[in-house]
């Protein structure tokens, strides 16, 4: 079935440095891909996604490329802030059908003064 | 607007106990999804709801788990009896059509402790 493959964490950074969290995924067809982001005490919200094969998702200076040829939806960040700590998540949706999301594991971010 | 509404916050049974849980979408939308999210992974898909019907309960186990969306608003989540592995955070999402152009909007979710 579909489903994704995530970078195992925790991630510990410094402020500014760069930031990849890697993703990959099996799907049938062309999924759409999510980013959501859980901040401590929160629930989840969405990042960024792209729908389609070479779009680039983007927010809050995070961004993500759609690749086929790699099934791959890396999230990265140029300078991360301490108020980037939090659980990231790697998502897809089946492109046909009903659309309902399955996630990756999840990867902790802890990013230090 | 406001979110998507989760009540209680926190719930510790025993096993083999009854629990349930509610859920109050944003006005408006459509679709529900009640999520399992054990401690290390990421949300499983339970149930989804469009209005008032069930679309998708593939993945909830149906001996112990009920789920109802009366009148296409609010929804519960039942578990009884409890088991020790239902350990989990509950999430409940709404998206306004249920479609690719509409994202979940996720609640602050459910944590049970089943001892």
């Amino acid at each position: 079935g579909d489903s994704v493959t995530q970078m195992e964490g925790p991630v510990t950074l410094s402020e500014e440095a760069f930031l990849t969290i890697n993703c990959t995924y099996t799907a049938t067809g062309y999924p759409s891909l999510f980013w959501y982001v859980q901040y401590p005490g929160e629930g989840l919200q969405l990042l960024l996604k792209a729908t389609k094969a070479d779009d680039k998702g983007s927010n809050k200076g995070f961004e993500a490329t759609y690749r086929k040829e790699t099934t791959s939806f890396h999230l990265e960040k140029g300078s991360v802030q301490v108020s980037d700590s939090a659980v990231y998540f790697c998502a897809l949706s089946a492109p046909k059908g009903d659309y309902k999301l399955s996630f990756g594991a999840g990867t902790t971010v802890t990013v230090r003064a | 607007e406001a979110g998507v509404a989760q009540s209680p916050r926190y719930k510790i049974i025993e096993k083999r106990q009854s629990v349930a849980f509610w859920c109050n979408p944003i006005s408006g939308h459509a679709t529900l999804y009640w999520y399992q999210q054990i401690l290390g992974q990421g949300p499983k898909l339970l149930i989804q709801f469009q209005n008032n019907g069930v679309v998708d309960d593939s993945q909830l186990p149906k001996d112990r788990f009920s789920a109802e969306r009366l009148k296409g608003v609010d929804s519960t989540l039942k578990i009884q009896p409890a088991k020790l592995e239902d350990s989990a955070v509950y999430l409940c999402a709404s998206s306004l059509r249920g479609n690719y152009n509409s994202p979940l909007h996720f609640g602050n979710g459910t944590r049970l402790t089943v001892t």
